[in-house]
């Protein structure tokens, strides 16, 4: 059982569409972040919020944009997609200390028409 | 080169059969490393920390070697259960939030 819980589980969108996608976690930690998991590449680390404050946006497009409301929700906007883009989105939590494991939720499996 | 390197298989082992699996990573600053396992079509999940004088966990053996920059985990006995892809992580320096995540290893443990 995850205490990080992801919606939804499977999305297909058209490039035109504007979906988000849903992360909470029910793990008082302080810091979320988005990585991107594409077939035979490794996990891509797209934003880290620690605080509430988003500490890192690693080169991501702009037709993603994070939301980060308070400590245990986060989410992804999506807009003008492009195919290359599908892929499974994690989303995870940690406590922010030197040795923080993830704990991830179970993903939203993206594909985009 | 790529920031953290492991082969990524598949190894193919039966039942009862030891398996070790190398990562070697790139940036000499990081600091925290760890063994994740992901299972298909599953989210990862943590399978142990990984310390500088080696640590085991049951069947687990995980060893660090930082003047080669090298990680290593060993399987005892692998279980069928065992099948999944190992990935190697370790830290952006010492940023304790900021993870690299290897390609992952996958293993098959066969009857």
């Amino acid at each position: 059982e995850t205490g990080v819980t992801q919606t939804p589980r499977h999305l297909v969108m058209g490039m035109t569409n504007k979906k988000s996608l849903k992360c909470e976690q029910h793990l008082g930690h302080n810091a979320m972040y988005w990585y991107k998991q594409s077939a035979k590449k490794p996990l891509e680390l797209m934003f880290v919020y620690s605080l509430e404050e988003r500490v890192e946006n690693n080169s991501v497009p702009s037709r993603f944009s994070p939301e980060c409301p308070n400590s245990s929700h986060l989410f992804l906007h999506l807009h003008t997609l492009q195919p290359e883009d599908s892929a499974l989105y994690l989303c995870a939590s940690s406590q922010e200390t030197r040795i923080s494991p993830l704990h991830f939720g179970n993903g939203t499996r993206l594909t985009v028409t | 080169r790529k920031e953290v390197e492991q082969d990524p298989g598949p190894f193919n082992v039966p039942e009862g059969a030891t398996v070790a699996f190398n990562c070697t990573y790139s940036n000499s600053a990081s600091q925290s490393f760890f063994w994740y396992r992901q299972d298909c079509r599953k989210e990862p999940k943590l399978l142990m920390s990984v310390y500088s004088s080696g640590n085991e966990d049951g069947r687990f053996t995980a060893q660090l070697n930082r003047a080669s920059q090298y990680i290593s985990l060993l399987i005892r006995d692998s279980k069928l259960s065992d099948s999944a892809t190992y990935l190697c992580v370790v830290t952006r320096g010492n940023a304790g939030n900021m993870l690299t995540f290897g390609g992952g290893t996958r293993l098959m443990v066969k009857p």
